[in-house]
């Protein structure tokens, strides 16, 4: 248990509706990343919070956009949705510093979008 | 970040074997990092090898790094059912940014 939680586990939507997504941090971390696995492919970074500020972003469009709250617990949110957004969402939480490279991922949120 | 390359892609051993997976890489790196993924949860960390390092061990676990060829490799010993999942190195250079490739998917038969 990495102490990395996310809600919810699943989830469907229909085309052109909105999602978003909570990811609760493990204590201490001031830092969250998210990433999106299609089947069968590695995670995708989409972007990462570092003090409530994004901070680096992957390539994806500005339909997905984030927050980071002063508790770390954090949101993605996937506007316009299309049906290949249909993935596993994982958020991971990590303490930037001296080894904060490691991050701890939570088990994910399971989107189906059709 | 730059993207590591798994290989091989899927890798199937009995119970008991030894399982050797690599990873390639294109620019300098300060460390390189192994994550586990067992069918559709979450990314495990297994272990972190820094660029000043050519080997390191955690229980069953021995990652070796040559920056000279730009590749990594992550043996896993006496290998066991539950050790069935894929594997993602992930380079860093940095960033605190992971980028993964596709991953090797490991099957060990009881």
């Amino acid at each position: 248990e990495t102490g990395v939680t996310q809600s919810p586990t699943h989830l469907i939507k229909t085309r052109g509706q909105q999602v978003t997504l909570r990811c609760s941090s493990q204590s201490g971390h001031n830092t969250v990343s998210w990433y999106q696995q299609a089947l069968g492919q590695g995670p995708q970074f989409i972007f990462q919070y570092y003090r409530e500020e994004e901070n680096g972003r992957g390539n994806f469009p500005p339909r997905f956009s984030g927050l980071q709250f002063p508790n770390y617990s954090s949101e993605l949110n996937v506007n316009a949705l299309e049906l290949d957004d249909s993935a596993l969402y994982l958020c991971a939480s990590s303490l930037r510093g001296l080894g904060g490279e490691t991050q701890y991922f939570g088990p994910g949120t399971r989107l189906l979008v059709l | 970040s730059q993207q590591g390359e798994e290989d091989p892609q899927a890798l199937s051993i009995q119970e008991g074997e030894n399982a050797t997976m690599n990873c390639s890489y294109k620019t300098s790196i300060n460390n390189l990092q192994w994550y586990r993924q067992n069918s559709g949860r979450g990314l495990v960390h297994l272990i972190l090898i820094r660029s000043n390092e050519r080997e390191k061990h955690s229980g069953r676990l021995r990652v070796t790094l040559d920056t000279s060829k730009k590749s990594s490799s992550l043996l896993i010993t006496a290998s066991r059912a539950a050790d069935t999942a894929s594997y993602f190195c992930a380079p860093g250079a940095g960033s605190y940014q992971l980028t993964f490739g596709k991953g090797t998917k490991l099957s060990v038969i009881p």
